[in-house]
């Protein structure tokens, strides 16, 4: 089945740098990336998502990108703020059926003033 | 619209103790999904349902049964409770088809299994 590994654990910048978080995924016909945001107590939302037949996708400050050949996908947080202090997950699926994400370990990310 | 309720938020059980979460969705979704998530791993798929009356196994079901007896409802049972079932546990549901792949997740219940 697939595996999704996402570095770093935690990562902590400075209020208004860039932000990396990157995850690698195993199987080769997963086909939807999305990322989802977790603030203290709540539920994880989902922030951005990408789709195999693309390889990059902005929202304003956020960005993922995905390079199938080497199966992985990354979210870019730029001009960061601290109401982006979270923590991050990103996961991977195949459409069979049903779409059963698979997730990565967390990423907490700190923005400090 | 509410989204996913879950309830109860917070639950103390007894090892060997039962208990049952439930899941109620407002949105109309065809698919939802149990996970729990544990420190270090990430949310793991415990079960998830394709439709009203169905439900499949995920990654870790061992100690757990699921009914989908209402489309707008998702329930996880624990028969009996043990201190590795000690987790936070969320509901999801989403659309089924590619291009509404997204899911929309409760708040959370958080248990602990003494």
């Amino acid at each position: 089945g697939e595996n999704v590994e996402q570095h770093p654990s935690t990562l902590s910048v400075q209020e208004g740098d860039s932000a990396v978080i990157k995850c690698t995924y195993s199987d080769s016909a997963s086909n939807y990336f999305p990322w989802y945001k977790q603030e203290l107590g709540k539920g994880p939302q989902l922030i951005i998502d990408i789709r195999s037949n693309v390889g990059e996708k902005k929202d304003q400050r956020i960005a993922v990108t995905l390079n199938k050949t080497a199966k992985h996908f990354s979210l870019h947080i730029t001009e960061t703020q601290p109401e982006d202090s979270a923590v991050y997950f990103c996961a991977a699926s195949t459409y069979q059926g049903a779409q059963k994400l698979v997730f990565g370990q967390g990423t907490r990310l700190t923005i400090n003033p | 619209n509410a989204g996913v309720t879950q309830t109860p938020k917070f639950r103390v059980l007894k090892t060997g103790q039962s208990m049952t979460l439930l899941c109620a969705q407002d949105m109309n979704h065809e698919y939802m999904y149990w996970y729990r998530q544990d420190p270090g791993m990430g949310l793991r798929l415990i079960h998830y349902s394709v439709g009203e009356g169905t439900t499949a196994k995920g990654e870790v079901p061992d100690g757990y049964n699921v009914s989908r007896l209402k489309k707008q409802n998702f329930l996880l049972g624990l028969e009996s409770a043990a201190p590795s079932q000690t987790s936070v546990y969320f509901c999801a549901s989403s659309y089924p088809g590619q291009g509404t792949e997204g899911y929309t997740f409760g708040s959370g219940t958080r248990l602990t299994v003494v």
